[in-house]
C-alpha cells in the first residue's frame, strides 16, 4: 500500500498570501497518478487537480499542482477568503486507493 | 447535473449490519465506475470500494473485506454497501463518488455524505 504524508499539518496564512502544500509517497506513482482534493467543514470533497498537474472542470487557475516520481505540490498562487479549508492528496496509480493525511489552510 | 444521494446510515450495535444506498442522476450510471469513501469524525478520507460500471468486478479497502458487500443496480441508478460484522472503528461518514469522466481513479462527483455510528 502507498503511503502518503501531506505536510504541513496546519499552515496558518493570511489572504493573499502564495501557498504550496506537499505530499511526498513511500513509492514511486506510477504515471503521476496523483489527484487533490480541497474539502471544506461539512462538505463533501472536491476534485482540484488530477494526473499531478490537470485541472479538474471548473478548478481557477490560482491552483496549480506539480512533481512526479514521489514528490508532489499543490500551489495556490494568491489565497481567497473560500480557499480555507483542508486539502488532501490522493493517488491512483495503485489499489487501495489511498489518501494523505491532509493540510489544514486557516485563516492567520 | 449530476445528483448523488446517499441513505441508510444511522447507528448500530456492534456486529449488526447496514445497507447504504446512493441514488444517482444527471449521468449514464452504467458507464461509470462508482465507489464508496468513508470519513472518521474529525479524522482524513479512506477508500472502501469500488465498482466498475458493469458491476462484474469489484474491489475493498483491506479493512472491510469480507465484511462488506458494493453492489449496483444499473436498471434503478443506485449504488449499494451492504455493511455486516460492523465494527466501533467503521463509524464515519460515508460518500458515494462517481469515477471522473477522464477516468482514472479520480471522483470528480460525490455525494453529501450518510452518516453511520456503531455503538452499544
Amino acid at each position: 500500500e502507498i503511503v502518503l504524508a501531506q505536510s504541513p499539518g496546519t499552515l496558518s496564512l493570511s489572504p493573499g498570501e502564495r501557498v504550496t502544500l506537499s505530499c511526498r509517497a513511500s513509492q514511486s506513482v506510477n504515471n503521476n497518478y496523483l489527484a487533490w482534493y480541497q474539502q471544506k467543514p461539512g462538505q463533501a470533497p472536491r476534485l482540484l487537480i488530477y494526473g499531478a498537474s490537470s485541472r479538474a472542470t471548473g478548478i481557477p487557475d490560482r491552483f496549480s499542482g506539480s512533481g512526479s516520481g514521489t514528490d508532489f505540490t499543490l500551489t495556490i498562487s494568491r489565497l481567497e477568503p473560500e480557499d480555507f479549508a483542508v486539502y488532501y492528496c490522493q493517488q491512483y496509480a495503485y489499489s487501495p486507493l489511498t489518501f494523505g493525511g491532509g493540510t489544514k489552510v486557516e485563516i492567520k | 447535473e449530476v445528483q448523488l444521494l446517499e441513505s441508510g446510515g444511522g447507528l448500530e450495535q456492534p456486529g449488526g449490519s447496514l445497507r447504504l444506498s446512493c441514488a444517482a442522476s444527471g449521468f449514464i450510471f452504467s458507464s461509470y465506475a462508482m465507489s464508496w469513501v468513508r470519513q472518521a469524525p474529525g479524522k482524513g478520507l479512506e477508500w472502501v470500494s469500488y465498482i466498475i460500471g458493469s458491476g462484474d468486478d469489484t474491489y475493498y479497502a483491506d479493512s472491510v473485506k469480507g465484511r462488506f458487500t458494493i453492489s449496483r443496480d444499473n436498471s434503478k441508478n443506485t449504488l449499494y454497501l451492504l455493511m455486516n460484522g460492523l465494527r466501533a472503528e467503521d463509524t464515519a461518514v460515508y460518500y458515494c463518488a462517481k469515477r471522473s469522466t477522464w477516468g482514472g481513479g479520480t471522483f470528480d462527483y460525490w455525494g453529501q455524505g450518510t452518516l453511520v455510528t456503531v455503538s452499544s
